[in-house]
């Protein structure tokens, strides 16, 4: 069961340029959405997360968008550069004490960002 | 304590052998996850510990799989009898609380011949 589906698949954005990544999920009594980041060969690390209490969260260059009525949160990496060429990940959780905050995650973007 | 580390990175077994993996989280965390990773999609949560004890297995855990955590600290995960499809990348995971981010490991690529 797919709850969390992430679009789009591969993007490829010019140096400077803005990179947006779209996630749309199901489960309403999901609390907590962060974005991984992953490079080839390592695992994943937490870029940048939001609760549903708020719309938009901000850390340097990159922003999440909460949409709470349409179930949908995006990324956007304001002034993307070659470094952040990576997959992306959505994922979302609730708190259980039985389950922990296991993740559900998207299906993963792959970002290029030519020089 | 540079994060959550785990051995080997890469194992090569062929079909039918049983093979181990081993996590060492992050020294204060109580809350250790594994999780699967097919290439090209999103990592699948495997299990759940809550220091030693084993609260939570995904549907996707089969009965050759078995993980286990002594004493709350480092955990292991053996697959026996492995079968080509269970080639993947093993990713480890450990946090303090409940509801927030957690460390992922760099994981053990496991392939099957």
């Amino acid at each position: 069961q797919q709850q969390v589906k992430q679009s789009p698949q591969s993007l490829i954005v010019q140096k400077g340029g803005i990179s947006i990544i779209n996630c749309a999920y199901e489960n309403t009594a999901f609390d907590y959405f962060p974005w991984y980041q992953q490079f080839p060969g390592k695992g994943p690390a937490l870029l940048i997360a939001i609760r549903p209490d708020v719309s938009e969260k901000k850390e340097g260059r990159f922003t999440i968008s909460f949409n709470k009525s349409a179930k949908q949160f995006s990324l956007h990496i304001m002034d993307s550069q070659p470094g952040d060429s990576a997959t992306y990940f959505c994922a979302a959780s609730f708190r259980q004490e039985t389950s922990g905050s296991r993740l559900t995650f998207g299906e993963g973007t792959q970002l290029t960002v030519n020089p | 304590d540079t994060g959550v580390s785990q051995n080997p990175r890469h194992k090569i077994t062929k079909r039918g052998q049983n093979v181990t993996f081993r996590c060492d989280p992050i020294s204060e965390h109580n809350r250790l996850y594994w999780y699967r990773q097919t290439l090209g999609q999103g990592p699948e949560f495997l299990t759940y510990f809550q220091n030693e004890a084993q609260l939570e297995k995904s549907r996707l855990l089969s009965d050759r799989f078995s993980a286990e955590r002594p004493k709350g600290s480092f955990s292991t995960l053996e697959i026996q009898r492995t079968e080509q499809g269970d080639s993947a990348m093993y990713l480890c995971a450990s946090s303090f609380g409940l509801g927030g981010g957690y460390t992922f490991g760099s994981g053990t690529r496991l392939t099957v011949v």
